[in-house]
């Protein structure tokens, strides 16, 4: 079946230092693919997306591309802040599933300290 | 506009109980699902809706039971906790039955059984 694979956290790091979460992910279709974020004590919300090969998501800084060839879709940032301290999750949907089903990664906590 | 909202926020049970977790969503959402979050397991789908009247089997079924009561409302029902069942519990909606679709998350339920 499905599945992702996200690196183990937590990450630490300092303020304005540079981010990357590593995801990659099994799929027998051609998936559609998500990194959601949850703050402490919150639900998760999108982060941004990207549905078919070579699609770059961004958002608030935040960047992934979907590579096909090498099934990943890696979280990047240039520069975090303390406010993004949070769990980030690498998810995919299978676009040959009409239910809409996400398969999620296990998360990566990430801690950003002053 | 609350988006999904859901009750209780904490609960505690003994081992043999029964409880019902509620979910309301104020977007005229099509689909809603409930998924719990276990430790190094990111979240896992229990069960979803695509509609009013119709629910389908997740990844982890067991020990569970649902009702769409209407569009609104997505609600959850242990019938008998069990320790296992200590996670927390969230429930999402979307727009509509689409794998590229947007997934809203409420806040979270954390329950631990004893």
């Amino acid at each position: 079946g499905d599945s992702v694979t996200q690196m183990e956290g937590p990450v630490t790091l300092s303020e304005e230092a540079f981010l990357t979460i590593n995801c990659t992910y099994t799929a027998t279709g051609y998936p559609s693919l998500f990194w959601y974020v949850q703050y402490p004590g919150e639900g998760l919300q999108l982060l941004l997306k990207a549905t078919k090969a070579d699609d770059k998501g961004s958002n608030k800084g935040f960047e992934a591309t979907y590579r096909k060839e090498t099934t990943s879709f890696h979280l990047e940032k240039g520069s975090v802040q303390v406010s993004d301290s949070a769990v980030y999750f690498c998810a995919l949907s299978d676009t040959t599933d009409s239910w809409g089903k996400l398969q999620f990664g296990a998360g990566t906590q990430v801690v950003v300290t002053p | 506009n609350a988006g999904v909202t859901q009750t209780p926020k904490f609960q505690v049970l003994k081992t043999g109980q029964s409880m019902t977790l509620q979910c309301a969503q104020d977007m005229n959402h099509n689909s809603m699902y409930w998924y719990r979050q276990d430790p190094g397991m990111g979240l896992r789908l229990i069960y979803y809706s695509a509609s009013e009247g119709t629910t389908d089997k997740g990844e982890v079924p067991n020990g569970y039971n649902v009702s769409r009561l209407n569009k609104r409302e997505f609600s959850l029902r242990l019938e008998s906790a069990a320790p296992s069942q200590t996670s927390v519990y969230f429930c999402a909606s979307s727009a509509k039955r689409d794998p590229m679709a947007e997934q809203y998350f409420g806040p979270g339920t954390r329950l631990t059984v004893t």
